[in-house]
C-alpha cells in the first residue's frame, strides 16, 4: 500500500510566517499527491492536487513535489489563525482510488 | 461543485440498536464512494470501499456483517452500524470519487452509543 509519513507536530507558528508541512513517501511509484485540510471535528476538505515535479501554487498554498527525494510539502505564506488545523497528505494513485492517509501533521497559527 | 452530504450529521442511539448513515454525491455521479472511521486525535482509517451496484469491500479488520454498506445508485451509499455497542462510538465519515480519483468529503456523522 502506499503510505506516507508526516511530523505529527503541532507545528506552531506567529501569525504572518510562513508555515512549512512536510510529508515523505517510501513508494517511489508514486507519482501524484493530494492535500487536505482538517479542521478539528470536522471532515477533511481538499487543498491541493500536485502531480509534477517542482511547485503549484493557489493563492497562499504552494505544493511542492520532489520524487528524487521522495517528498512532498506544502508552504503556506502570510499564516493566519483560521489555518490552524491538521494537514493530512496522501498519494494518488491507490487501489480502485483508495486514500491511505498518514497521521497529518497539526498547525497552529499563533496571533 | 463536487459537494457531498451526510444524513444524519450526529446520531445517539441505545447499545443494540441499528444506525443508517446515509452519503450522498450532489452534484455528480460517484460509482466509487468510501467510509472512514476516526476516533478522537486519530486519524482516519478507511473502512471500506464501496461500489455502486456490486459488494463493498472491506479493509483488513473490518466486520462486514457489522458493518453494512448499500451502494445502490451512483449517488447514495449507505452505512448501517449494526447492534451498536459504546465502542462503537466515532465520527464516520464518507467520500465520493470524483473525476481525476479526487476523493470529496462528506461532512461526517458523530455516532455515540449509549
Amino acid at each position: 500500500q502506499k503510505e506516507v509519513e508526516q511530523n505529527s507536530g503541532p507545528l506552531s507558528v506567529p501569525e504572518g510566517a510562513i508555515a512549512s508541512l512536510n510529508c515523505t513517501y517510501s513508494d517511489r511509484g508514486s507519482q501524484s499527491f493530494f492535500w487536505y485540510r482538517q479542521y478539528s471535528g470536522k471532515s477533511p476538505e481538499l487543498i491541493m492536487f500536485i502531480y509534477s515535479n517542482g511547485d503549484k501554487e493557489d493563492g497562499r498554498f504552494t505544493a511542492q513535489l520532489n520524487k528524487a527525494s521522495q517528498y512532498v510539502s506544502l508552504l503556506i505564506r502570510d499564516s493566519q489563525p483560521s489555518d490552524s488545523a491538521t494537514y493530512l497528505c496522501a498519494p494518488a494513485g491507490g487501489q480502485g482510488g483508495k486514500l491511505i492517509f498518514g497521521q497529518g501533521t497539526e498547525l497552529s497559527v499563533k496571533p | 461543485g463536487a459537494v457531498v452530504s451526510q444524513h444524519p450529521s450526529r446520531v445517539i442511539c441505545k447499545s443494540g440498536t441499528s444506525v443508517k448513515i446515509e452519503c450522498r454525491s450532489l452534484d455528480f455521479q460517484a460509482t466509487t464512494m468510501f467510509w472512514y472511521r476516526q476516533f478522537p486525535k486519530k486519524s482516519l482509517m478507511l473502512m471500506a470501499t464501496s461500489n455502486e451496484g456490486s459488494k463493498a469491500t472491506y479493509e483488513q479488520g473490518v466486520e462486514k456483517d457489522k458493518f453494512l454498506i448499500n451502494h445502490a445508485s451512483l449517488t447514495l451509499s449507505t452505512l448501517t452500524v449494526t447492534s451498536a455497542h459504546p465502542e462503537d462510538s466515532s465520527f464516520y465519515i464518507c467520500s465520493a470519487l470524483g473525476d481525476t480519483d479526487t476523493q470529496y468529503f462528506g461532512p461526517g456523522t458523530r455516532l455515540t452509543v449509549l
